[in-house]
Protein backbone atom coordinates (compact mmCIF):
# COMPACT_ATOMS: atom_id res chain seq x y z
CA UNK A 1 0.00 0.00 0.00
CA UNK A 2 1.11 3.22 -0.52
CA UNK A 3 1.48 5.76 2.13
CA UNK A 4 3.46 8.75 3.40
CA UNK A 5 4.47 9.91 7.02
CA UNK A 6 5.02 12.80 8.19
CA UNK A 7 5.52 12.31 11.84
CA UNK A 8 5.88 16.25 13.01
CA UNK A 9 2.29 17.55 13.32
CA UNK A 10 4.03 21.27 14.70
CA UNK A 11 7.77 22.45 14.92
CA UNK A 12 8.11 26.15 15.91
CA UNK A 13 11.98 27.66 15.93
CA UNK A 14 13.49 31.25 16.08
CA UNK A 15 14.26 32.86 12.94
CA UNK A 16 17.92 32.18 11.52
CA UNK A 17 17.78 28.44 13.49
CA UNK A 18 17.82 25.68 10.82
CA UNK A 19 15.13 23.26 11.07
CA UNK A 20 14.53 19.13 9.08
CA UNK A 21 11.20 18.01 7.92
CA UNK A 22 10.88 14.54 8.13
CA UNK A 23 8.68 12.60 5.34
CA UNK A 24 8.70 8.99 5.82
CA UNK A 25 6.79 6.52 2.36
CA UNK A 26 5.98 3.05 1.61
CA UNK A 27 5.24 1.63 -1.58
CA UNK A 28 5.75 -1.66 -3.56
CA UNK A 29 6.52 0.21 -6.93
CA UNK A 30 10.21 0.72 -7.82
CA UNK A 31 9.29 3.94 -9.87
CA UNK A 32 7.35 6.61 -8.04
CA UNK A 33 7.91 10.44 -7.66
CA UNK A 34 8.55 12.39 -4.08
CA UNK A 35 7.14 16.07 -3.80
CA UNK A 36 6.94 18.75 -1.49
CA UNK A 37 4.70 21.33 -1.09
CA UNK A 38 4.21 24.39 0.75
CA UNK A 39 1.31 25.71 1.32
CA UNK A 40 1.46 29.51 2.76
CA UNK A 41 -1.24 31.02 5.36
CA UNK A 42 -2.76 32.60 1.94
CA UNK A 43 -4.28 29.00 1.55
CA UNK A 44 -2.90 27.72 -2.10
CA UNK A 45 -0.19 25.04 -2.11
CA UNK A 46 3.00 25.47 -3.93
CA UNK A 47 4.95 22.99 -5.20
CA UNK A 48 8.72 22.85 -3.65
CA UNK A 49 10.52 20.14 -5.43
CA UNK A 50 10.08 16.67 -7.25
CA UNK A 51 12.30 13.61 -7.48
CA UNK A 52 12.08 10.24 -8.72
CA UNK A 53 12.82 6.93 -7.37
CA UNK A 54 15.78 6.46 -9.54
CA UNK A 55 17.62 10.18 -8.30
CA UNK A 56 19.22 10.08 -5.07
CA UNK A 57 21.30 12.77 -5.34
CA UNK A 58 20.85 15.12 -3.03
CA UNK A 59 19.43 19.05 -3.98
CA UNK A 60 19.68 22.03 -3.00
CA UNK A 61 18.36 25.39 -3.72
CA UNK A 62 19.10 28.27 -1.72
CA UNK A 63 18.41 27.60 1.70
CA UNK A 64 16.32 24.83 1.26
CA UNK A 65 18.12 21.22 0.44
CA UNK A 66 16.63 17.79 0.28
CA UNK A 67 17.98 14.53 1.18
CA UNK A 68 16.55 11.27 -0.50
CA UNK A 69 17.67 8.18 1.04
CA UNK A 70 15.80 4.89 -0.31
CA UNK A 71 17.34 2.72 2.24
CA UNK A 72 15.45 4.34 4.76
CA UNK A 73 12.52 5.23 2.65
CA UNK A 74 12.89 9.14 3.22
CA UNK A 75 12.94 12.26 1.85
CA UNK A 76 13.49 14.73 4.10
CA UNK A 77 13.64 18.75 4.09
CA UNK A 78 15.86 20.86 5.29
CA UNK A 79 15.84 24.61 5.73
CA UNK A 80 18.76 26.62 6.90
CA UNK A 81 18.52 29.82 8.74
CA UNK A 82 15.18 29.89 8.85
CA UNK A 83 12.90 33.02 8.25
CA UNK A 84 9.51 34.27 8.96
CA UNK A 85 7.88 33.97 5.62
CA UNK A 86 8.96 30.12 5.95
CA UNK A 87 6.11 29.43 8.41
CA UNK A 88 3.52 27.65 6.30
CA UNK A 89 2.28 23.85 6.34
CA UNK A 90 4.26 21.79 4.39
CA UNK A 91 3.14 18.68 2.63
CA UNK A 92 5.41 15.53 1.30
CA UNK A 93 3.95 13.60 -0.95
CA UNK A 94 4.33 10.03 -3.57
CA UNK A 95 3.06 9.84 -6.57
CA UNK A 96 3.18 5.99 -8.11
CA UNK A 97 1.67 4.38 -11.39
CA UNK A 98 -1.13 1.60 -9.91
CA UNK A 99 -2.43 -0.46 -12.71
CA UNK A 100 -4.00 1.93 -15.39
CA UNK A 101 -3.95 5.10 -13.38
CA UNK A 102 -1.36 7.12 -11.30
CA UNK A 103 -2.37 8.10 -7.36
CA UNK A 104 -0.85 10.69 -5.71
CA UNK A 105 -1.00 10.90 -1.70
CA UNK A 106 0.05 13.47 0.34
CA UNK A 107 1.40 13.03 4.14
CA UNK A 108 -0.66 15.12 6.73
CA UNK A 109 2.23 17.70 6.55
CA UNK A 110 4.26 19.34 9.09
CA UNK A 111 3.14 22.92 10.52
CA UNK A 112 6.24 25.03 11.02
CA UNK A 113 6.28 28.20 12.75
CA UNK A 114 9.05 30.55 12.56
CA UNK A 115 9.33 32.93 15.06
CA UNK A 116 11.39 36.23 14.90
CA UNK B 1 -0.67 33.18 -16.76
CA UNK B 2 -2.95 34.21 -14.32
CA UNK B 3 -2.33 30.85 -12.79
CA UNK B 4 -5.30 28.56 -11.82
CA UNK B 5 -8.42 30.05 -11.05
CA UNK B 6 -11.19 29.29 -8.77
CA UNK B 7 -14.22 30.50 -7.66
CA UNK B 8 -16.26 31.07 -6.05
CA UNK B 9 -13.11 31.61 -2.77
CA UNK B 10 -15.75 30.97 -0.26
CA UNK B 11 -19.49 29.42 -0.27
CA UNK B 12 -21.71 28.92 2.66
CA UNK B 13 -24.97 27.04 1.40
CA UNK B 14 -27.48 25.20 3.47
CA UNK B 15 -27.70 21.26 3.71
CA UNK B 16 -29.45 19.71 0.66
CA UNK B 17 -28.56 22.39 -1.54
CA UNK B 18 -26.96 21.77 -4.78
CA UNK B 19 -23.37 23.39 -5.10
CA UNK B 20 -20.67 24.01 -7.69
CA UNK B 21 -17.58 24.64 -7.97
CA UNK B 22 -15.61 26.20 -11.14
CA UNK B 23 -12.09 25.62 -11.94
CA UNK B 24 -9.84 27.65 -14.83
CA UNK B 25 -6.65 25.77 -15.25
CA UNK B 26 -3.63 27.08 -16.73
CA UNK B 27 -3.91 27.29 -20.58
CA UNK B 28 -2.17 24.38 -22.47
CA UNK B 29 -1.82 22.08 -19.36
CA UNK B 30 -3.41 18.59 -20.26
CA UNK B 31 -4.01 17.42 -17.04
CA UNK B 32 -6.77 19.02 -14.66
CA UNK B 33 -7.17 17.81 -10.49
CA UNK B 34 -9.84 18.35 -8.13
CA UNK B 35 -8.57 17.86 -4.23
CA UNK B 36 -10.30 18.40 -1.00
CA UNK B 37 -8.74 19.73 2.14
CA UNK B 38 -10.18 18.67 5.34
CA UNK B 39 -8.37 18.28 8.47
CA UNK B 40 -9.83 15.43 9.41
CA UNK B 41 -8.23 13.45 5.96
CA UNK B 42 -5.99 16.08 5.08
CA UNK B 43 -5.63 16.27 0.99
CA UNK B 44 -7.28 14.06 -0.93
CA UNK B 45 -7.20 13.62 -4.78
CA UNK B 46 -11.00 13.26 -6.02
CA UNK B 47 -10.63 12.91 -9.48
CA UNK B 48 -8.70 13.85 -12.49
CA UNK B 49 -9.10 14.92 -16.19
CA UNK B 50 -6.44 14.29 -19.11
CA UNK B 51 -7.54 16.27 -22.25
CA UNK B 52 -11.25 16.83 -20.61
CA UNK B 53 -11.27 13.25 -20.11
CA UNK B 54 -12.19 11.72 -16.58
CA UNK B 55 -8.77 9.21 -15.85
CA UNK B 56 -9.59 8.25 -11.80
CA UNK B 57 -12.25 9.73 -10.31
CA UNK B 58 -12.25 6.58 -7.27
CA UNK B 59 -11.16 9.51 -4.88
CA UNK B 60 -14.85 11.00 -5.62
CA UNK B 61 -16.42 10.04 -2.04
CA UNK B 62 -20.06 9.80 -2.86
CA UNK B 63 -22.26 9.59 -5.99
CA UNK B 64 -23.30 13.14 -4.66
CA UNK B 65 -20.14 14.36 -6.40
CA UNK B 66 -19.81 14.88 -9.84
CA UNK B 67 -17.20 16.71 -12.10
CA UNK B 68 -17.28 17.50 -15.52
CA UNK B 69 -14.38 19.35 -17.91
CA UNK B 70 -16.59 20.02 -20.81
CA UNK B 71 -13.53 21.93 -22.52
CA UNK B 72 -9.59 22.53 -21.79
CA UNK B 73 -10.40 25.43 -20.14
CA UNK B 74 -13.38 24.71 -17.80
CA UNK B 75 -14.39 22.34 -15.30
CA UNK B 76 -16.94 22.07 -12.73
CA UNK B 77 -16.92 20.09 -8.94
CA UNK B 78 -20.64 19.86 -8.43
CA UNK B 79 -21.92 18.80 -4.84
CA UNK B 80 -26.50 17.52 -4.74
CA UNK B 81 -27.72 17.50 -2.70
CA UNK B 82 -24.85 18.94 -0.12
CA UNK B 83 -24.18 18.09 3.71
CA UNK B 84 -22.57 19.31 6.79
CA UNK B 85 -19.70 16.79 6.12
CA UNK B 86 -18.63 18.07 2.74
CA UNK B 87 -17.56 21.24 4.39
CA UNK B 88 -14.09 21.82 3.74
CA UNK B 89 -11.51 23.46 1.21
CA UNK B 90 -11.71 22.29 -2.05
CA UNK B 91 -8.71 22.79 -4.84
CA UNK B 92 -8.15 22.96 -8.38
CA UNK B 93 -4.80 21.85 -9.55
CA UNK B 94 -3.50 21.67 -12.99
CA UNK B 95 -0.37 19.86 -14.23
CA UNK B 96 1.63 19.18 -18.04
CA UNK B 97 2.07 16.19 -17.29
CA UNK B 98 0.28 14.18 -14.99
CA UNK B 99 0.70 13.06 -11.53
CA UNK B 100 4.45 13.05 -12.05
CA UNK B 101 5.02 16.22 -12.80
CA UNK B 102 4.66 19.98 -10.89
CA UNK B 103 0.62 21.09 -9.94
CA UNK B 104 0.04 24.43 -9.86
CA UNK B 105 -3.15 24.81 -7.29
CA UNK B 106 -5.66 27.33 -7.07
CA UNK B 107 -6.21 29.41 -4.42
CA UNK B 108 -9.27 26.88 -3.17
CA UNK B 109 -12.79 27.61 -2.34
CA UNK B 110 -13.60 26.88 1.04
CA UNK B 111 -17.22 25.53 1.56
CA UNK B 112 -19.22 25.37 4.33
CA UNK B 113 -22.38 23.79 4.51
CA UNK B 114 -24.65 24.58 7.55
Amino acid sequence: AQKVTQAQTEISVVEKEDVTLDCVYETRDTTYYLFWYKQPPSGELVFLIRRNSFDEQNEISGRYSWNFQKSTSSFNFTITASQVVDSAVYFCALSEAQGATNKLIFGTGTLLAVQP
Amino acid sequence: DAGVIQSPRHEVTEMGQEVTLRCKPISGHDYLFWYRQTMMRGLELLIYFNNNVPIDDSGMPEDRFSAKMPNASFSTLKIQPSEPRDSAVYFCASSLLGLFTEAFFGQGTRLTVV
